[in-house]
């Protein structure tokens, strides 16, 4: 089964303080992807990367970066907390099977809670 | 951009009830996957069904890709199926997926 691994099941961070989220897969996947969950908002896509070194904007990218050096690695960095990023993140990855082939299952890590102070 | 809704947006259900959530999309699209999150937050995927029907034990999924909706059946719904379903649409080839808002299932013992 692939597995996506997220670094910190919980994190605690100051108002300003730079944030690292890791997220790891292990099944070669070439797309990642970074959600947050909100209550009343659902799962909003931060960012996303389809290969190495190559990022796409999500719906709500400001105040994100992202850093993909490494096609099993794909890191979401806040670079200036601010106490409206607390919130539940999510790591995902899926396999690039082909125009057609449809077969994109979506797997995601088990999330990273964080609150901003 | 492309609109998707759920419902309904919660369901409490009695152990050993059946219960069929919905989602409706607005454009056409080349996924269409449904996932549990669990009381813990884990996104499980349960099926990817860009159309027709499949079967996992209890569970079972229809999409009609051309009426722009899919179902998710839960039959003899155990206290274990508690927790939000999201139907999430793919847009373009594995490169974006747009969430519903979930339904919140409760299955009381």
């Amino acid at each position: 089964d692939v597995k996506v691994t997220q670094s910190s099941r919980y994190l605690v961070k100051r108002t300003g303080e730079k944030v690292f989220l890791e997220c790891v897969q292990d099944m070669d996947h070439e797309n990642m992807f970074w959600y947050r969950q909100d209550p009343g908002l659902g799962l909003r896509l931060i960012y996303f990367s389809y290969d190495v070194k190559m990022k796409e904007k999500g719906d709500i990218p400001e105040g994100y970066s992202v850093s993909r050096e490494k096609k099993e690695r794909f890191s979401l960095i806040l670079e200036s907390a601010s106490t409206n990023q607390t919130s539940m993140y999510l790591c995902a990855s899926s396999l690039w099977q082909g125009i057609g082939s449809g077969a994109n299952v979506l797997t995601f890590g088990a999330g990273s809670r964080l609150t901003v102070l | 951009g492309i609109q998707v809704e759920q419902s309904p947006p919660d369901l409490i259900l009695q152990e050993g009830a059946n219960s069929t959530l919905r989602c409706n999309f607005s454009d056409s699209v080349n996924n269409l996957q449904w996932f549990h999150q669990n009381p813990w937050g884990q996104l499980i995927n349960l099926f990817y069904i860009p159309s027709g029907t499949k079967q996992n034990g209890r569970l079972s999924a229809t999409t009609v890709a051309t009426e722009r909706y899919s179902l998710l059946y839960i039959s003899s719904s155990q206290t274990t199926d508690s927790g939000v379903y999201f139907c999430a649409v793919e847009l373009g080839y594995g490169q974006n997926f747009v969430f519903g808002p979930g339904t919140r299932l409760s299955v009381l013992p």
